[in-house]
């Protein structure tokens, strides 16, 4: 069946580094895609978005890029910070219609002081 | 600020129960959701409503129901609670208009089935 998952699930990086968060998706008709981030003891918490007709996008520290031929979805953090640690999921949207997310595994992200 | 907030963050219940989650949105959206989150296993769509008295089956809906009575309001109800529902539950609300998908989420239930 269609589904999102990540290659690695866990990731530790040293405090300043970048860190580069994987996620492979299996449905080509999949228009919308979402990073969460989730710190301990919290709800996910949107990070940032990327439609399918786009093959880039930033916001502050962060960075999503779209492979649509190989379906594979990274995030990018750039200097990463202690209150990065945390479990981040991509998100796709089955449907196009926002109401129909399949959500990966997760990868834990610790960044060592 | 936006919010969305759940009645309880841990609860302990006996198998054969019957338990209530219950989740509440200040934002006005439309649409509400209910997962629930297992370790290696991300979040699962259990129910989702897009309007007031209605719902639509996620995932996993197996075991358990849901109520939307009113607009910021969304029920998770477990008619007969077993130790396989043991989970982490967590609800979100999204606007149905304006070009947002965002899901917004509450802090999470810790649901524990002895």
């Amino acid at each position: 069946g269609e589904s999102v998952g990540l290659h690695l699930p866990t990731l530790s990086v040293q405090e300043g580094d970048n860190s580069i968060i994987n996620c492979a998706y299996s449905n080509s008709a999949s228009d919308y895609f979402i990073w969460y981030k989730q710190e301990s003891g919290k709800g996910p918490q949107f990070i940032i978005d990327i439609r399918s007709n786009m093959d880039k996008r930033q916001g502050q520290r962060v960075t999503v890029l779209l492979n649509k031929t190989v379906k594979h979805l990274s995030l990018q953090i750039a200097a990463t910070q202690p209150g990065d640690s945390a479990v981040y999921f991509c998100a796709e949207d089955r449907d196009n219609y926002g109401q129909n997310f399949v959500f990966g595994p997760g990868t834990r992200l610790s960044v060592l002081p | 600020d936006v919010k969305v907030t759940q009645s309880s963050r841990y609860l302990v219940k006996r198998t054969g129960e019957k338990v209530f989650l219950e989740c509440v949105q200040d934002m006005d959206h439309e649409n509400m959701f209910w997962y629930r989150q297992d370790p290696g296993l991300g979040l699962r769509l259990i129910y989702f409503s897009y309007d007031v008295k209605m719902k639509e089956k996620g995932d996993i809906p197996e075991g358990y129901s849901v109520s939307r009575e009113k607009k910021e309001r969304f029920s998770l109800i477990l008619e007969s609670a077993s130790t396989n529902q043991t989970s982490m539950y967590l609800c979100a609300s999204r606007a149905s208009s304006g070009g947002v998908n965002e899901q917004f989420f509450g802090p999470g239930t810790r649901l524990t089935v002895l």
